[in-house]
């Protein structure tokens, strides 16, 4: 079965800190996708970064980065230097190619507060 | 103006009314979803369509309709609206057509309170 574990409820970081919210997955499948959504206090989805099972490069967009590790079925996202605007709701995501983008199964989300 | 529109965006409503939510997109996309979250739980699929003929149901389509109305348009209707139905409700767009295809974008959202 499909789970998206993202154990990190809530984080709070100072503002310059770096901060890392984990994301474990389970699925039987080959080949799947994983993404990250963030949630600002506004509420609308963002959608941040897609990463096939294929590619296990690390990304880095500015001051974020993904670390994606098949072995360990984890796909951890870092903000470097931390901002007040990066204060959001940040969910982990998984599709399996097979089954097609209707079946997205999220995490449950981790928020994370960045104090000034 | 946002590719994934939403309307209204706060509703507020008893037990037992009508209700439909409704999304319009201008991106062109085939596919369309309706999601719901609550508190705690993540967000969670309602139903979805491939196209204006194709509609399934998700994870928790008990108590929901939807309609397609054409490709750009998908609403979502609570005949009889319950109070475990208050939540914030998401659609969502994808385009099978592209090599993105399993990326989903997502609406505003609308903030559903059931009395």
């Amino acid at each position: 079965a499909q789970k998206v574990t993202q154990a990190q409820t809530e984080i709070s970081v100072v503002e310059k800190e770096d901060v890392t919210l984990d994301c474990v997955y389970e699925t039987r499948d080959t080949t799947y996708y994983l993404f990250w959504y963030k949630q600002p206090p506004s509420g609308e989805l963002v959608f941040l970064i897609r990463r096939n099972s294929f590619d296990e490069q690390n990304e880095i967009s500015g001051r974020y980065s993904w670390n994606f590790q098949k072995s360990t079925s984890s796909f951890n996202f870092t903000i470097t230097a931390s901002q007040v605007v990066d204060s959001a709701v940040y969910f982990c995501a998984l599709s399996e190619a097979k089954r097609g983008a209707n079946n997205l199964f999220f995490g449950t989300g981790t928020r994370l507060t960045v104090i000034p | 103006d946002a590719d994934v529109t939403q309307t209204p965006r706060n509703r507020i409503t008893k037990t037992g009314k009508r209700i439909m939510l409704e999304c319009s997109q201008t991106k062109g996309h085939d596919r369309m979803y309706w999601y719901r979250q609550d508190p705690g739980l993540g967000l969670r699929l309602i139903y979805y369509s491939f196209d204006v003929k194709d509609i399934n149901k998700g994870e928790i389509s008990d108590g929901y309709s939807v309609s397609r109305q054409a490709q750009a348009k998908f609403s979502l209707s609570l005949e009889s609206a319950i109070p475990n139905q208050t939540a914030l409700y998401f659609c969502a767009t994808s385009d099978q057509g592209t090599s993105e295809g399993d990326t989903q974008y997502f609406g505003p959202g609308t903030r559903l309170t059931v009395l």
